[in-house]
């Protein structure tokens, strides 16, 4: 069965930087884009980035434009998104996410990762 | 501020019809998808393309757009229905990029 797997927990001091990985399984990792949303605490959904798995290619939301890395290990079918210069504001629970269109990124989000909480605190 | 407007939240008695809508200019021309959220859950994707439901989501789920405005319709509201409920389309920059609305809460009386 599809399943995605985060890594844990992260409690990062302002200014750092924190990379979250998403494996992967029961299908085939390239064949079809990731998304990245998050969701701090009390706020709504917020979708950040695609990456192909296949290509490399990658779009972000123009408010983290320069502060997201998007990579990917094809080898251990993983994703990683990598957030820099953070700040309070960046605490939320991050999601990856299988989108299940796989012409072009779509956001038909069919499978998510159970999601990775990063605090950001002094 | 989302470019995505829900109502924060929405009432409805238990097996009645409730409608969810989502308003954006961003909306007019492309489709939107729709997701429950329940606490401590990751989303579940409920609609998408023009009225499409993935495999395990109920019939009662349908998905209209009418102009700048879409819709989730719930047909007779379960209680399990209880959740948040987020849109999300392209947003108008017209990039590959997208946005969430605010998410409306769906309260079963």
């Amino acid at each position: 069965q599809v399943q995605l797997v985060q890594s844990g927990a992260e409690v990062k001091k302002p200014g750092a930087s924190v990379k979250v990985s998403c494996k992967a399984s029961g299908y085939t990792f390239t064949g079809y884009y990731i998304h990245w949303v998050r969701q701090a605490p009390g706020q709504g959904l917020e979708w950040m980035a695609w990456t192909s798995p296949n290509s490399g290619g990658t779009n972000f939301a123009q408010r983290f434009q320069g502060r997201v890395t998007m990579t990917r290990d094809t080898s251990i079918s993983t994703a990683y998104m990598e957030l820099s210069g953070l700040t309070s504001d960046d605490t939320a629970v991050y999601y990856c996410a299988r989108d299940r269109s796989r012409q072009v990124p779509a956001t038909e989000l069919d499978y998510w990762g159970q999601g990775t909480l990063v605090t950001v605190s002094s | 501020s989302s470019e995505l407007t829900q109502d924060p939240a929405v009432s409805v008695a238990l097996g009645q019809t409730v409608r969810i809508t989502c308003q954006g200019d961003s909306l007019r021309p492309y489709f939107t998808t729709w997701y429950q959220r329940k606490p401590g859950q990751a989303p579940v994707l409920v609609i998408y393309g023009k009225n499409n439901r993935p495999s395990g989501i109920p019939d009662r789920f349908s998905g209209t757009s009418s102009g700048n405005t879409a819709s989730l319709t719930i047909t007779g509201v379960q209680a399990e229905d209880e959740a948040d409920y987020y849109c999300n389309s392209r947003d108008s920059s017209g990039n590959h990029s997208w946005v969430f609305g605010g998410g409306t809460k769906l309260t079963v009386l």
